[in-house]
Parts: C-alpha cells; structure tokens; sequence
C-alpha cells in the first residue's frame, strides 16, 4: 500500500526566511505526489504535484517541492516565508487499485510563520 | 466553475437525530469522496464513488453512517442516529479520472456538532 509520512506535527518560521516542510513516501512504482495547503475553516486547496519530469516541481503562492527518489522524500519549500503562509499543510500519494485511484493524505505539518 | 459545493457549512444537532450533509461535485467529475478531520484523527477517507458506484466504503465508521450518489450532481452523507463522537468537519471532494495526476477540488466542508 502507498503511504506519505509527515515527521513534523509543526514548523515554526520567520517571516522572511526559508521554509522547509518534509514529506516522506513509500510506493510501490512510480509515485504519484501532492501537496495541499488548508486554511482555517476552509477546505483542502492543492499547491503542486509531481509525476514526472523535473525534480523540482512549482506551484502556486510561490511554494515549491523538490522530488528525491534515492531519500523517497518530496519536501515542501519556500525561499521566503509570509505571515499569510500560516496553515496546515498535508502530502499526498496517490494509490492506484482495481482500476481506481485514491489521494492517500499524511497526517499534516501546521506551518506557524512569526513576524 | 463553483467548485465543490456543500450544505449545511454548519450543523448542529441533538444526539440520536438523524443528521444529512449533502455535496454537489463539480460537473465532468467522476470520482466523489467524502472525508472527515477532526484534531485527534486528522483527515480520514470514509467512502468514495465513481460513476455514482461506491468504491470503497471501508472508512465509514459504522451503520449509522450511510452514504447515497443517486446522479453524477449530488451526494449526501447520512448519520442516523447521531453521537456526540461524530462531531467533525466533514468534506467532500470530487475530482476526474485518468492516469494522469489529477488532485482533487475540496469543498469548504460542513462543521457538526452533536450535542
């Protein structure tokens, strides 16, 4: 079974510097990779993805991910952190079965950027 | 495009009422998904549909919930009766098939409260 692994239950960043949010996957095949962002008492937003191509992959409010498959991992990034990027933030793998898919989704990283 | 749309965004309800949140999904989708989060669980995958056909309900909790997709343009969830423990923001999200790396589009999700 394909599954995502978040290892930080919170980051906490300033604003203007750098942000790293980790993600680690476990798939059998090629992966098939997201990220989504959900602001408060809203629903799931998609950022990015990645399923071939360029390891660096972009996306919207200036994020980015960079796909590494020797460290199966698929981090979240930004070179410079806005207040307004406090969220919760998830990963997720889609698992292909019987002819359907799924998005399997991580547990989520609370992104938390301080003035 | 309206996106996802749910109702009630609010549900309050007495325990052991029969409580129905209902998800309209965006037109030439043909995968609909319900999910609910909640602080202690996170974000958990109760049913999905294709082509109106429910895939995989392994995630509903319980008989009590059930879950109906009469036409490709409407769902509902069903929680008959209700418990305080089925307090949650519950989420629908629609999305279209393919083998290419289609995410999903999220509704603002409807807030129960069993009381």
């Amino acid at each position: 079974a394909q599954s995502v692994a978040q290892p930080e239950d919170q980051v906490n960043v300033a604003e203007g510097n750098p942000l790293t949010v980790k993600c680690t996957y476990s798939v059998s095949g090629n992966p098939y990779l997201f990220w989504y962002v959900q602001y408060p008492n809203r629903g799931l937003q998609f950022l990015l993805k990645y399923i071939t191509g360029d390891n660096l992959v972009k996306g919207s409010y200036g994020f980015e991910a960079e796909f590494n498959k020797s460290q199966t991992s698929f981090h979240l990034k930004k070179p410079s952190a806005l207040v307004s990027d406090s969220a919760l933030y998830f990963c997720a793998v889609r698992e292909f079965s019987g002819g359907y898919n799924k998005l399997i989704f991580g547990a989520g990283t609370r992104l938390a950027v301080h003035p | 495009d309206a996106g996802v749309i749910q109702s009630p965004r609010h549900e309050v309800t007495e325990m052991g009422q029969e409580v129905t949140l209902r998800c309209k999904p965006i037109s030439g989708h043909d995968y609909l998904f319900w999910y609910r989060q909640t602080m202690m669980r996170g974000l958990e995958l109760l049913i999905y549909f294709n082509n109106n056909v429910p895939i995989d309900d392994s995630g509903m909790p319980e008989d009590r919930f059930s879950a109906k997709m009469p036409n490709a343009s409407f769902s509902t969830l069903k929680i008959q009766p209700s418990e305080p423990r089925d307090s949650a923001v519950y989420f629908c999200a629609s999305s279209v098939s393919g083998r290419g790396g289609n995410g999903y589009t999220f509704g603002s999700g409807t807030r129960l409260t069993v009381v």
